[in-house]
């Protein structure tokens, strides 16, 4: 079946700090995957997203690789900011299916 | 263009009290979605229609309803509020481009039921 598995937060870093969150799936053929991000108080928007193996999705300073031989997409940051504390939530949709699958989501907290 | 818009953004019920949830899209997408956002479980498929006049169970159907009324909308309906549905509810709404599919969302409608 289809599942994403991302890495239990919450996670906390000082401003400037490296930021990486741990995301693998597990799904037949090649799924396209995703990176949301969720404000407080707000829905989903998406940050990034790559569709074959070796594609790198970038936005914002954020960058993930997918990475068919470890079935990861960890999304990673050189210098957070306050203004990155949120929700992220990583997602696959197969190349056969309709749905979307959503890990449970890491929440950022960036402190000053 | 305003995306994915919600109806309404906060509602409290009481127990056995139905509601109608609405959604829209202006974005000409086929495929719409429903799902609830619960604390550590992240987002969970309610419902979806992925074309006009067609829909489809998610994971978590039980004691809802929807209605894809035309292209543009997508409503969930509770026929009878139970405390267990309370929770955030998002609308999300998606097309193929290019073999690639994007889900966009809307801001999320607050439910709670006493």
């Amino acid at each position: 079946g289809n599942s994403v598995t991302q890495m239990e937060g919450p996670v906390t870093l000082s401003e400037e700090a490296f930021l990486t969150i741990n995301c693998t799936y597990t799904a037949t053929g090649y799924p396209s995957l995703f990176w949301y991000v969720q404000y407080p108080g707000e829905g989903l928007q998406l940050l990034l997203k790559a569709t074959k193996a070796d594609d790198k999705g970038s936005n914002k300073g954020f960058e993930a690789t997918y990475r068919k031989e470890t079935t990861s997409f960890h999304l990673e940051k050189g210098s957070v900011q306050v203004s990155d504390s949120a929700v992220y939530f990583c997602a696959l949709h197969p190349a056969d299916g309709n749905q979307f699958y959503f890990g449970t989501g890491t929440s950022l907290t960036v402190i000053p | 263009n305003a995306g994915v818009t919600q109806t309404p953004k906060f509602q409290v019920l009481k127990t056995g009290q139905s509601m109608t949830l609405q959604c829209a899209q202006d974005m000409n997408h086929n495929s719409m979605y429903w799902y609830r956002q619960d604390p550590g479980m992240g987002l969970r498929l309610i419902y979806y229609s992925a074309s006009e006049g067609t829909t489809d169970k998610g994971e978590v159907p039980n004691g809802y309803n929807v209605s894809r009324l035309n292209k543009r909308e997508f409503s969930l309906r509770l026929e009878s509020a139970a405390p267990s549905q309370t929770s955030v509810y998002f609308c999300a709404s998606s097309e193929w481009v290019l073999r690639e599919e994007t889900q966009y969302f809307g801001p999320g409608t607050r439910l709670l039921v006493l």
